[in-house]
């Protein structure tokens, strides 16, 4: 079965500096997502991607963070100067539709360590 | 925006049993709404949808409920498994527009051999 792949699985990185996240949806996928979940809390809405372009965002993604669909199979996630408080997992997901009564596919995260 | 409340943190049975989760919600009420499992350190992964003219929903050991008038969701595994154990979410739409949905905080379940 198809499934979305995210890399890397950890990353650690100093406060302040930049941080891509890499994805790559299901390939007859046009709808894409990042979530985040901070430990112990629930995941948490980042914000959708459609036709190279964000379709809705969340409060949680402000300035600092971009995503991007470099080329036909990548998906990215970029914050540009890291706060502790970034730390958490960060999920991909896509769908075929759009809508929230279309079932969303997620990758396994990336865990994101700001030190 | 929708907020959304699942019954317990933890949920503990005994093998062989009916697991049943709560989902509530407290703004409108959605024309769908969807159940997710969550393994730790893993993505979510869909299990069921149901409509808001659905009563009901199964797949396999899986039955979903909806009651727009109590607000309500209710989950169901029966005879539930070790391997069923995990953490369950509801999800639902954030707002009237439905584009994107927001997930409830999780209800975690331990099948007791």
């Amino acid at each position: 079965e198809p499934e979305v792949t995210q890399t890397p699985s950890h990353q650690v990185t100093q406060m302040g500096q930049e941080v891509i996240l890499r994805c790559v949806p299901i390939s007859n996928h046009l709808y894409f997502y990042w979530y985040r979940q901070i430990l112990g809390q629930k995941v948490e809405f980042l914000v959708s991607f459609y036709n190279n372009e964000i379709s809705e965002k969340s409060e949680i993604f402000d300035d600092q963070f971009s995503v991007e669909r470099p080329d036909g199979s990548n998906f990215t996630l970029k914050i540009r100067s890291t706060k502790l408080e970034d730390s958490a997992m960060y999920f991909c997901a896509s769908s075929a539709g759009q809508g929230s009564d279309q079932p969303q596919h997620f990758g396994d995260g990336t865990r994101l360590s700001i030190l | 925006s929708q907020k959304i409340e699942q019954n317990s943190e933890a949920l503990n049975i005994q093998e062989g049993k009916t697991a049943t989760l709560t989902c509530n919600y407290t703004n409108y009420s959605p024309a769908y709404l969807q159940w997710y499992r969550q393994d730790p350190g893993r993505g979510p992964v869909f299990l069921l949808l149901i409509r808001e003219n659905e009563k009901e929903k199964r797949k396999e050991r899986l039955k979903v409920t909806f009651d727009t008038t109590l607000k309500q969701s209710l989950f169901h595994i029966t005879a539930s498994q070790p391997a069923d154990s995990a953490t369950y979410l509801c999800a639902l739409p954030r707002d009237n527009y439905g584009q994107n949905f927001v997930f409830g905080p999780g209800t975690r379940l331990s099948v007791l051999p």
